[in-house]
């Protein structure tokens, strides 16, 4: 099965800075990735996903990169601010949407020190 | 503002009692995934179903967890018995899933947070 591994499990950015966050896949059948945001007692959102035909996306501060030669993608996030603090997850599936459910990674806890 | 709940928020119970929580998905989504999170694991899918129909529930011990969709507007996941090993924050997510060229998306709600003493 798939298995999804991400780094770095915490990161802290000072606010304004930028933020990146990797995640590599194991299985080259998978198509869909998109990337969920968790705040404290809510569940996952999600924020932005890319699919395998597509190499980058933006969607204003976040953008994500895919390499599917190397199994990697890459979650960025630009001029950092306060309520981008939380628990950022990769995931991974082979059908568009997760609809065969989503392989998550670990997540990573991002604090924007102000 | 069409949103996946679940009930009940917070659960907490004894070793061996029977739980059930439930998931009331967006109307109109036709797959509902159960997921499990705990800082070890992180996030597991436990099972999934599309149309009411049971897909997948190979993230699931089978002796003491059982998931259904007694109809388009539930689903419940129980586990009986409960073990402390189970506590954990069970989410469902629903989506309306078509053909794989379609944009599709998973909502997640905001779980039940389960604690097995």
């Amino acid at each position: 099965g798939e298995n999804v591994e991400q780094h770095p499990s915490t990161l802290s950015v000072q606010e304004g800075d930028s933020a990146v966050i990797k995640c590599t896949y194991s299985d080259s059948a998978s198509n869909y990735f998109p990337w969920y945001k968790q705040e404290l007692g809510k569940g996952p959102q999600l924020i932005i996903d890319i699919r395998s035909n597509v190499g980058e996306k933006k969607d204003q501060r976040i953008a994500v990169t895919l390499n599917k030669t190397a199994k990697h993608f890459s979650l960025h996030i630009t001029e950092t601010q306060p309520e981008d603090s939380a628990v950022y997850f990769c995931a991974a599936s082979i059908l568009e949407g997760g609809a065969d459910g989503l392989t998550f990674g670990k997540g990573t806890h991002l604090i924007i020190q102000p | 503002d069409a949103r996946v709940t679940q009930t009940p928020r917070h659960k907490v119970t004894e070793m061996g009692q029977e739980v059930t929580m439930r998931c009331q998905p967006i109307l109109g989504h036709n797959t509902v995934f159960w997921y499990r999170q705990t800082m070890m694991q992180g996030l597991e899918l436990l099972a999934y179903f599309r149309n009411r129909a049971p897909l997948d529930d190979s993230g699931m011990p089978k002796d003491r967890f059982s998931a259904e969709m007694p109809d388009a507007t539930l689903a419940t996941l129980k586990i009986q018995p409960s073990e402390p090993r189970d506590s954990a924050v069970y989410f469902c997510a629903s989506g309306l899933l078509l053909a794989i060229s379609s944009y599709n998306e998973q909502f997640f709600g905001p779980g039940t947070r389960l604690t097995v003493l």
